[in-house]
């Protein structure tokens, strides 16, 4: 596709319930990363997949929060059991990652609400 | 991790350069810099990167140190459309975005 996609753009979960995002990168980028943006705060990192290698899951949370890449394109992020601070719009990138320094394109985002 | 250290926030006059300054004294001898802007709560953009040299495009001006420890960004006539929050994230790999640094261009 054109730019990185993202699904749902919003999404509304009551307390206790799993949610899935979505994200489709740009094709051919080997690089994948999830940041999560609460409200008026900056960018926290998630965890940042590169190719066939071992993903850096060191932003995660907790252990509700996990994302799997499958075939080496499209990315689920599944948050299991959420809880109302859990709420923010998480924002999706990718990235040619040709070593030294890649341009990292973002998506538009999901945003949950946890009610 | 690398890190880097940015001011939250600035104020700059509609029509004046803006300079955005970042200290990223961890940096790797072949690591570039990046700035990034977000507007509101949209996805970051990209603005410009560089390794060594001073660079140039059509949005802003990109000045590193020598030592290649700190860098600062130049809106060379900031328009109230540049009011966002912009970040220089370190290092290679997954990046570190941080809180960045909230200009505000005012008319």
């Amino acid at each position: 596709g054109a730019g990185v996609s993202q699904s749902p753009s919003n999404k509304v979960t009551e307390k206790g319930k799993d949610v899935e995002l979505r994200c489709d990168p740009i094709s051919g980028h080997t690089a994948l990363y999830w940041y999560r943006q609460s409200l008026g705060q900056g960018l926290e990192f998630l965890i940042y997949f590169q190719g066939n290698s071992a993903p850096d899951k060191s932003g995660l949370p907790s252990d509700r929060f996990s994302a799997e890449r499958t075939g080496g394109s499209v990315s689920t992020l599944t948050i299991q059991r959420t809880q109302q601070e859990d709420s923010a719009v998480y924002l999706c990138a990718s990235s040619s990652d040709t070593g030294a320094g890649n341009t990292i394109y973002f998506g538009e985002g999901s945003w949950l609400t946890v009610v | 991790d690398a890190k880097t250290t940015q001011p939250p926030s600035m104020d700059c006059a509609e029509g004046r350069a803006a300079n955005l300054p970042c200290n990223h004294s961890t940096i790797s001898g072949n690591e570039y810099v990046y700035w990034y802007r977000q507007i509101h709560s949209q996805g970051p953009q990209y603005i410009i990167h560089g390794l060594k040299n001073n660079e140039t495009n059509e949005m802003a001006s990109l000045i590193i140190t020598e030592d290649r420890k700190s860098s600062t960004l130049i809106l060379p006539h900031a328009t109230l459309r540049d009011t966002a929050v912009y970040y220089c994230p370190p290092g290679r790999g997954k990046y570190i975005f941080g809180t960045g640094t909230r200009l505000k261009v005012l008319a």
